[in-house]
Parts: structure tokens; C-alpha cells; sequence
């Protein structure tokens, strides 16, 4: 099985801070990684797919990079509304998700 | 509204059964592959079972197979999944999500619909 690694697990920060998530794969999955936005209660919500292809809707703030076994996730500058946790998720071979990181204010 | 809510979680004992469900709206339900992914108590997200758009192809990850049975009725818009021999472990919420292609049910894509989630809860 691949296993996904995210860090940090908790990030404190501010608005308008510049956000950057981290995701290793344990074996290279080329591009083939999700990532998504979970608020308390609430369905995830697919934020960038093959690695850096934003979803449709989504603010262009959101931003993703990486191929192989790393990979990473940034907001470019925090707003309210993105205060919550995200995970990765690895599609190359079944699916599997990083722990999650969860984005609190600082 | 495209959407997905599912329902049928409950409080179970444990080796006891469950079915769960998952009512689709808001889109052409047979032009997509469907997944349940769980969400133990705090803790993240595992996948547990996908199904093709005609149940042709049906994958389980390890933990659940043998026990869980995922199917789908295209005339009623669902999806659902049925949990035998139920433990502990099992205890999560349960997520349906959608993958944009009719098969896709050993990778290759991602979710790009979830419902909130039904609970399940699995002690004496």
C-alpha cells in the first residue's frame, strides 16, 4: 500500500498569511494526487487534482506543486473562509489519504 | 442542487449488521462511479469500497473485505452498502463520493463529490 505522509499536522496562522502544506508519498505516484478542504460537519471538498489542476470554482489562491513523492499545497494569502483541514490523496494505486492538517488561527 | 446524502448509520453491537445509503440528485447518476471513504472519530479519511457504473467493477479495501457488500440501483439514483460482522474498528463516518468517469474503481481518479456523512457506531 502507499502511504501518505502530510505535515505539519497543525498550522497556526494568520489572514493574509502565505500557507504551505506538505505531502511525501511512500512510493512515486507521479502526478497522481488530490487535494481537498474539510470544515467541521461539512462534505470534503476537492480542491486541486493531478497535483496542480485547480477545480473548477475554486479561488485561484489555492495552488499545488509537486510529482514523484513530494508534493505541496499553498495559499497564497489566508482568508477567513480557509480556516479548516486539509488532506492529500493518492489516486495512482487505489486511493489513500495523508492525516490531515488542520489550518487554526494563529 | 447536485448532491449526496447518506443515511442508515446507527449505534450497533458489535457483530451485528448495517446497511447504509446514499441518494443521488442533481446529476446523472449512471455516468459515474461511486466510493464510500470512512472518517473514523477523529482521525482521517480511509477508503473502503468503489463500484462501476454498471457493477461491473467493484473494489474493497483489505480491512472491510470479506464483510462489506457495495451496490447500487441506477433506477433509484443510489447507492448503498451493506456491513456484516461489524467491530469496533468500524466505528467512523461514513462518506459516498463520486469520481468523474463511469469506471475507476482501482485509482486513477479522484472525488470530485462528497455528502456529508453518516455516523456509525459500532459498541456493547
Amino acid at each position: 500500500d502507499i502511504q501518505m505522509t502530510q505535515s505539519p499536522s497543525t498550522l497556526s496562522a494568520s489572514v493574509g498569511d502565505r500557507v504551505t502544506i506538505t505531502c511525501r508519498a511512500s512510493q512515486s505516484i507521479s502526478t497522481w494526487l488530490a487535494w481537498y478542504q474539510q470544515k467541521p460537519g461539512k462534505a470534503p471538498e476537492l480542491l486541486i487534482h493531478r497535483a496542480s489542476t485547480l477545480e473548477s470554482g475554486v479561488p485561484s489562491r489555492f495552488s499545488g506543486s509537486g510529482s514523484g513523492t513530494e508534493f505541496t499545497l499553498t495559499i497564497s494569502s489566508l482568508q477567513p473562509d480557509d480556516f479548516a483541514t486539509y488532506y492529500c490523496q493518492q489516486y495512482n494505486s487505489y486511493w489513500t489519504f495523508g492525516q490531515g492538517t488542520k489550518v487554526e488561527v494563529k | 442542487e447536485v448532491q449526496l446524502v447518506e443515511s442508515g448509520g446507527n449505534w450497533v453491537q458489535p457483530g451485528r449488521s448495517l446497511t447504509l445509503s446514499c441518494a443521488a440528485s442533481g446529476f446523472t447518476f449512471d455516468d459515474y462511479a461511486m466510493h464510500w471513504v470512512r472518517q473514523p472519530p477523529g482521525k482521517g479519511l480511509e477508503w473502503v469500497s468503489g463500484i462501476s457504473w454498471n457493477s461491473g467493477s467493484i473494489g474493497y479495501a483489505d480491512s472491510v473485505k470479506g464483510r462489506f457488500t457495495i451496490s447500487r440501483d441506477n433506477a433509484k439514483n443510489s447507492l448503498y452498502l451493506q456491513m456484516n460482522s461489524l467491530t469496533d474498528d468500524d466505528t467512523a463516518l461514513y462518506h459516498c463520493a463520486r469520481v468523474p468517469s463511469p469506471e475507476g474503481t482501482n485509482g486513477y481518479w479522484y472525488f470530485d463529490l462528497w455528502g456529508r456523512g453518516t455516523q456509525v457506531t459500532v459498541s456493547s
